[in-house]
């Protein structure tokens, strides 16, 4: 059974930094093309950033590129996103998504609030 | 950006009864190896999304066969043969076609 577990969600000042990660089983995690898209409350879904599955490309959304990076650890099946200087509308729940979308997490909340 | 317009916001269906749920692309979807990568995601509420169609028509494993996806180049669909009460939720195309890869605003789909 696929699993995607996201952690590293909460409160965050403005201009603060977090480290989200997400651990996946289940399948061959090197193989595939990983996502995270996120949800602002009461919204609707944005694609945020995207690696290939040897981690030699990358891409972002406009709104975070400059500002984020996404990663992966092949040997620790875990994909990452490190986002600093965070605004109040980077408050969302943040996906981690697989495979175009095939396969999604639980999703862990990011709020920033002074 | 490509910008996914859907239509209607808001579906109000009887049970049974079929749904359609329209996705248009501000440019064309075709990618260079000939595959058109639309996809349509399903969210109940509560829930994380879910895939149900990839690459215009193909149905995801598991996703019951009254779900269909259809269209090209720039103009989609999204039908619902029959609509049951565990349909209820709010729809979203998204195109994996260009960078960045976009979402249509989403659609409510909910019981009359």
């Amino acid at each position: 059974e696929v699993q995607l577990v996201e952690s590293g969600g909460g409160l965050v000042q403005p201009g603060g930094s977090l480290r989200l990660s997400c651990v996946a089983s289940g399948f061959t995690f090197s193989g595939y093309w990983m996502s995270w898209v996120r949800q602002a409350p009461g919204k609707g879904l944005e694609w945020v950033a995207t690696i290939r599955h040897d981690g030699n490309e990358r891409y972002y959304v406009d709104s975070v590129k400059g500002r984020s990076a996404i990663s992966r650890d092949n040997a620790k099946n875990s994909l990452y996103l490190q986002v600093n200087s965070l605004r109040a509308e980077d408050t969302a729940v943040y996906y981690c998504a697989g495979d175009g979308g095939r396969d999604w997490g639980q999703g862990t909340l990011v709020t920033v609030s002074s | 950006d490509v910008v996914m317009t859907q239509s209607p916001l808001s579906l109000p269906v009887t049970l049974g009864q079929p749904a359609s749920i329209s996705c248009r692309s501000s440019q064309s979807l075709v990618y260079s190896d000939g595959n058109t990568y639309l996809s349509w995601f399903q969210q109940r509420p509560g829930q994380s999304p879910r895939r149900l169609i990839y690459k215009v028509s193909n149905r995801d494993s598991g996703v019951p066969d009254r779900f269909s996806g259809s269209g090209s180049g720039t103009d989609f669909t999204l039908k619902i043969s029959r609509v049951e009460a565990e349909d209820v939720g709010v729809y979203y195309c998204m195109q994996g076609t260009l960078w960045p890869h976009t979402f249509g605003g989403g659609t409510k789909v909910e019981i009359k």
